[in-house]
């Protein structure tokens, strides 16, 4: 599809294990964003890539939480030693770069950590 | 500390009625002001964006922006029971890697 796709869409967990969430923005958007939603919150701010630079890491909750993004595309949010506040939705958003001003969400993950 | 702050609500109004929603800002280096509207259970999406000072108007949604005083408000005329959802002020500043930040957003309820 033409839209930006996240997965799993659904994840649950025991708490201590790793997990890996996926996001493949729109093609061609040089801008990537991860924020994390829990339930009845506003979007906190996790992570951001624009392009080849280097990745805005100032929202990442703790060291658990890391992310890369592989030539410019997909990305990866890994969280290790999963708690259970780590409890929420995870969205991806992309949009097409610098002067690009409308994100485009995905329809996210919702993770739970038992 | 660059903030962008809204009223949780949750806000109600009649259907017909003329919905106001809030948002405040700190930092007065800032470039462009977003509502996102956000329905229960799904992903916010982008409704309305406004760059400069004054109205702008889409359809029942108007935006309007002072940067002077530092908001940005959303009305929706007629509401309808379809608006009902949480809506999500975003605020774009100059500066910085990361420079988009969000409010909490605001719950609107229309009451058939």
């Amino acid at each position: 599809g033409a839209g930006v796709s996240q997965s799993p869409s659904n994840k649950v967990t025991e708490k201590g294990k790793d997990v890996e969430l996926r996001c493949d923005p729109i093609s061609g958007h040089t801008a990537l964003y991860w924020y994390r939603q829990s339930l009845g919150q506003g979007l906190e701010f996790l992570i951001y890539f624009q392009g080849n630079s280097a990745p805005d890491k100032s929202g990442l909750p703790s060291d658990r939480f890391s992310a890369e993004r592989t030539g410019g595309s997909v990305s990866t949010l890994t969280i290790q030693r999963t708690q259970q506040e780590d409890s929420a939705v995870y969205l991806c958003a992309s949009s097409p770069g610098l002067s690009g001003e409308k994100l485009f969400f995905g329809s996210g993950t919702q993770l739970s950590v038992l | 500390q660059k903030e962008v702050e809204q009223n949780s609500g949750p806000l109600s109004v009649p259907e017909g009625a003329i919905a106001s929603l809030n948002c405040t800002y700190s930092d007065r280096v800032s470039q462009s002001f977003f509502w996102y509207r956000q329905y229960s259970g799904k992903s916010p999406e982008l409704i309305m964006s406004i760059y400069s000072n004054g109205d702008k108007e889409d359809g029942r949604f108007t935006a309007q922006l002072n940067k002077a005083s530092q908001y940005v408000s959303l009305l929706i005329r007629d509401s309808q029971p379809s608006d009902s959802a949480t809506y999500l002020c975003a605020v774009r500043y100059q500066t910085g890697a990361n420079n988009l930040f969000f409010g909490t957003g605001t719950r609107l309820t229309v009451i058939p």
